[in-house]
């Protein structure tokens, strides 16, 4: 069974650029994740969205967003790139509002450099 | 505010030195505490779920516990390959997953 699949895998962008990261779930995930982490620091929720709503937002600013398509897949947009926000993005896949169980399934994640 | 804590931050053992990793935590409506292991560069992976207190989980020399307000991951005789950041994460109302900042360990041979 395939797992979580996010492109691209390492980008470099200038600030002030806008940039768009891509994941596939777990077949059969109706709910997709996002989260950020800093070089050294935990991971930090961004987005939630299933069945292609947005349900739950961190606490991030605007220019944060993103979608899910009808076939499950996700992207992330951030507009207005700052230094800040290099760092790995991660997508996770969960069975959660199908089986109950909240567990997630991460990719390899999508490392982004802002220069 | 829900919060997690994971301490120690790093936590250096020779191989088969047996110790645990502690996670507290501060939330309204526990759902769920699930516990992941990250290898450097890479997406966590899903270890453990425990939902209510006094439940335990094991896998291979890996056992997770929960009690009212922390858990706590057991190694036993750890092996180098075990070496890994070991992430806790807690899901409350609203299914938003919050995850502590991490333990790194460290397994020398």
């Amino acid at each position: 069974e395939a797992g979580v699949t996010q492109s691209p895998t390492h980008l470099i962008k200038t600030r002030g650029q806008q940039v768009t990261l891509r994941c596939s779930p777990i077949s059969g995930h109706t709910s997709v994740y996002w989260y950020q982490q800093a070089l050294g620091l935990g991971l930090q929720f961004l987005l939630w969205y299933d069945e292609g709503e947005e349900r739950n937002r961190g606490n991030f600013p605007p220019r944060f967003s993103g979608r899910q398509f009808p076939n499950y897949s996700s992207e992330l947009n951030v507009n207005a790139l700052e230094l800040e926000d290099s760092a790995l993005y991660l997508c996770a896949s969960s069975p959660i509002l199908t089986s109950g169980t909240g567990e997630l399934f991460f990719g390899e994640g999508s490392r982004l450099t802002v220069l | 505010e829900d919060q997690v804590t994971q301490s120690p931050e790093a936590l250096r053992l020779q191989e088969g030195e047996s110790s645990s990793l502690n996670c507290s935590y501060t939330v309204s409506g526990l759902r769920g505490l699930f516990w992941y292991r990250q290898d450097p560069g890479k997406g966590p992976e899903f270890l453990f779920t425990l939902y209510s207190a006094g439940e335990e989980k094991e896998k291979e020399r890996l056992k997770a516990t929960l009690t009212k307000k922390e858990s706590f991951l057991h190694i036993t005789a750890p092996k180098p390959e075990d070496s890994a950041t070991y992430l806790c994460a807690v899901q409350a109302g609203g299914f938003k997953t919050i995850f502590g900042a991490g333990t790194r360990l460290f397994v020398k041979a």
